[in-house]
């Protein structure tokens, strides 16, 4: 088990142009989260997926944010017309509700992915 | 609503006790959590505990909730210089998924 992997863990972007960002789970973990985290704060939820199903989104995920997860493993986070105010640490995290002890309320991070608009 | 305070700083020296302290507003929260946040890194899950425990003990780390106050605080015992690092407490509640984030304790060891 390797553990959360994000890729890449740097981008440097100019305003106005879109960014993807790619989340591979722990293997076997079902569940899926990305969190934005700025400077001198903590993690701020964005949105989660069980399997391939969005089922919960921030309101500060706007319009411009889009995820996915289609076939239920890695997970990517676009954000479309990039502004200054979206540099941040993209932080993707995964849980599971399968295996012997059933639901697990562990949530395990990867190393992010820091985001900064020019 | 939910919010999730904490103390900016903490500085120890090297072999003594660390407590990082963490304030919660929502009585509904059902698992409490501390993650370590070393510089230009993700966060590494520590420890957690259930609301309806009042203490929990693994290794150098003790938890204690006071699930009156809402209150919750971290013990490291014979802090290490590899212990620096920023500390968040979180909060998991009902059948949400989502980790509501402290602002996180910059924990500074000295020699």
């Amino acid at each position: 088990d390797t553990g959360v992997s994000q890729d890449p863990r740097h981008k440097i972007t100019k305003r106005g142009q879109n960014v993807t960002f790619r989340c591979d789970p722990i293997s076997e973990h079902n569940r899926l989260y990305w969190y934005r985290q700025t400077l001198g704060q903590g993690p701020e939820f964005l949105t989660y997926f069980q399997n391939e199903a969005q089922l919960e989104k921030s309101r500060l995920l706007s319009d411009r944010f889009s995820a996915e997860r289609p076939k239920g493993s890695f997970s990517t986070l676009e954000i479309q017309r990039t502004e200054q105010g979206d540099s941040a640490m993209y932080l993707c995290a995964s849980s599971s509700t399968r295996g012997d002890r059933g639901y697990s309320y562990e949530q395990y991070f990867g190393p992010g992915t820091r985001l900064t608009v020019t | 609503g939910e919010d999730v305070e904490q103390s900016l700083f903490l500085s120890v020296r090297e072999g003594d006790s660390s407590v990082i302290n963490c304030t919660y507003t929502d009585s509904s929260s059902t698992y409490l959590y501390w993650y370590k946040q070393e510089p230009g890194a993700g966060l590494q899950l520590l420890t957690y505990i259930f609301s309806n425990m009042d203490m929990k003990q693994d290794q150098r780390l003790t938890v204690l909730l006071n699930k009156k106050d809402k209150h919750l605080s971290l013990r490291i015992a014979d802090t290490q210089t590899g212990d620096s690092a920023i500390y968040f407490c979180a909060e998991r509640t009902g059948t949400a998924s989502k980790l509501t984030f402290g602002t996180g304790t910059r924990l500074q060891v000295t020699l």
